[in-house]
């Protein structure tokens, strides 16, 4: 059963980098069928893409962060992490990895972790 | 970006009853169109991708269908436990998009 978990401080400073992890568990990092994700969803609002990266660490980001996003992957870890530069109050939000099928939809999903930007 | 809208909002139905959400894409995607129900606190969980496609464990009685623009996710009778958000997603065009999501609340 794949399992995927999210990891990080719950509250960064504005202007700061926000650093999340994701471990997976139950199934390989290294696969040519899938990608790795990260979604976000501001509080009372929908469900944003932010981004998606392989294995070998090509990255595919969604235009409306690209300029303030990093992401790698450790596969000796099985982990991929998500840095968010800059950040505002606008990206509060709960931020979840997930497993997506050859940059296509999102088969599994951690449970989330609830980021807050505030001073 | 593709814009999808979700209809109606919020669906107040009971138990046993029928559920018609329905989708609309602001450009064709053609079948790239998959379906996540979302419970509080709870990871999202995948229902149908392919537009008709259910995902592996998901009950037949949801049912997606449609192609272009325009989609709909059919729970033929409400069970307590889908009771949720569902959202739906393209992958048709980049960059991925999501709706904002229909409620479907108890009665």
């Amino acid at each position: 059963q794949l399992q995927l978990q999210e990891s990080g401080p719950g509250l960064v400073k504005p202007s700061e980098t926000l650093s999340l992890t994701c471990t997976v568990s139950g199934g390989s990092i290294n696969s040519s069928n899938y990608y790795w994700g990260w979604i976000r969803q501001p509080p009372g609002k929908g469900l944003e893409w932010i981004g998606s990266l392989f294995y070998t660490g090509s990255t595919y980001y969604n235009p409306s962060v690209k300029s303030r996003v990093t992401m790698s992957v450790d596969s000796s870890k099985s982990q991929f992490s998500l840095k968010l530069s800059s950040v505002t109050a606008a990206d509060t939000a709960v931020y979840y990895c997930a497993r997506q099928r050859t940059l296509f939809y999102f088969d599994n999903w951690g449970q989330g972790a609830r980021v807050i930007v505030s001073s | 970006e593709i814009v999808l809208t979700h209809s109606p909002g919020t669906l107040s139905l009971s138990p046993g009853e029928r559920a018609t959400l329905s989708c609309r894409a602001s450009q064709s995607v053609s079948s790239y169109l998959a379906w996540y129900q979302h419970k509080p606190g709870q990871a999202p969980r995948l229902l149908i991708y392919g537009a008709s496609t259910r995902a592996t464990g998901v009950p037949d009685r949801f049912t997606g269908s449609g192609s272009g623009t325009d989609f709909t996710l059919t729970i033929s009778r409400l069970e307590p436990e889908d009771f949720a958000v569902y959202y739906c997603q393209q992958y048709g065009r980049s960059p991925r998009t999501f709706g904002g999501g229909t409620t479907v609340e108890l009665k």
